[in-house]
């Protein structure tokens, strides 16, 4: 079975402050894809990142990195140099793509306080 | 505008009374879903689609039905709601195609969130 955990429930960082979110991931398919969503206090969803199983490249997109480590099945996100806007509940998800099942994780709300 | 539409945005209604949360989406999706998020658990994936006729229970489909009689529209249907349905509900879409391709972004609704007393 497949499982996506993200074991911090809650962060609150000083604003220019890094902050790094863990997922680890459990998958028993060699051909995955692992995902990043950004829900604002808005509500919406927002998708960040897609990566699959056989790319672990990691990504700079601005003051955001992504960091896929297949030996730990981990795929943590950074943000560098927080600001207040980055406040949000992120949410790491997995799928296999021969199934349409995605599983997210539990969700990791993110305080960036000024 | 691209987009998938959810309505109502909020309900509140009680415990037994039938309701239809609509979805719809203007990209011409073949992929839809439905998810439930609650406080701690994340979101869950309740009914998906793959195509028109097309459906298959997701992790928490008890309570729930849902149809796809035509590719834009996925409404999911509460036919005896109970308290531990209250949520808040999203309806998703993207452009998959088929078994090898469930790794597209999802695009996804504003949400209802859904109250039953």
């Amino acid at each position: 079975a497949q499982k996506v955990t993200q074991a911090q429930t809650e962060i609150s960082v000083v604003e220019k402050e890094d902050v790094t979110l863990d997922c680890v991931y459990e998958t028993r398919d060699t051909t995955y894809y692992l995902f990043w969503y950004k829900q604002p206090p808005s509500g919406e969803l927002v998708f960040l990142i897609r990566r699959n199983s056989f790319d672990e490249q990691n990504e700079i997109s601005g003051r955001y990195s992504w960091n896929f480590q297949k030996s730990t099945s981990s795929f943590n996100f950074t943000i560098t140099a927080s600001q207040v806007v980055d406040s949000a509940v992120y949410f790491c998800a997995l799928t296999s793509s021969n199934t349409g099942k995605l599983i997210f994780g539990q969700g990791t709300t993110l305080q960036v306080k000024p | 505008e691209a987009q998938v539409t959810q309505n109502p945005r909020y309900l509140i209604t009680v415990t037994g009374k039938k309701l239809t949360v609509t979805c719809s989406q203007n990209m011409n999706h073949e992929y839809m879903s439905w998810y439930r998020q609650d406080p701690g658990l994340g979101l869950r994936q309740i009914y998906y689609s793959m195509n028109v006729e097309v459906t298959d229970k997701g992790d928490v489909p008890e309570g729930y039905k849902v149809s796809r009689k035509e590719k834009r529209n996925f409404p999911l249907i509460l036919e005896s709601p109970s308290p531990n349905q209250t949520s808040l509900y999203f309806c998703a879409s993207s452009k998959a195609k088929g078994a090898g391709s469930y790794n597209s972004p999802l695009h996804f609704g504003n949400g209802t969130r859904l109250t039953v007393t």
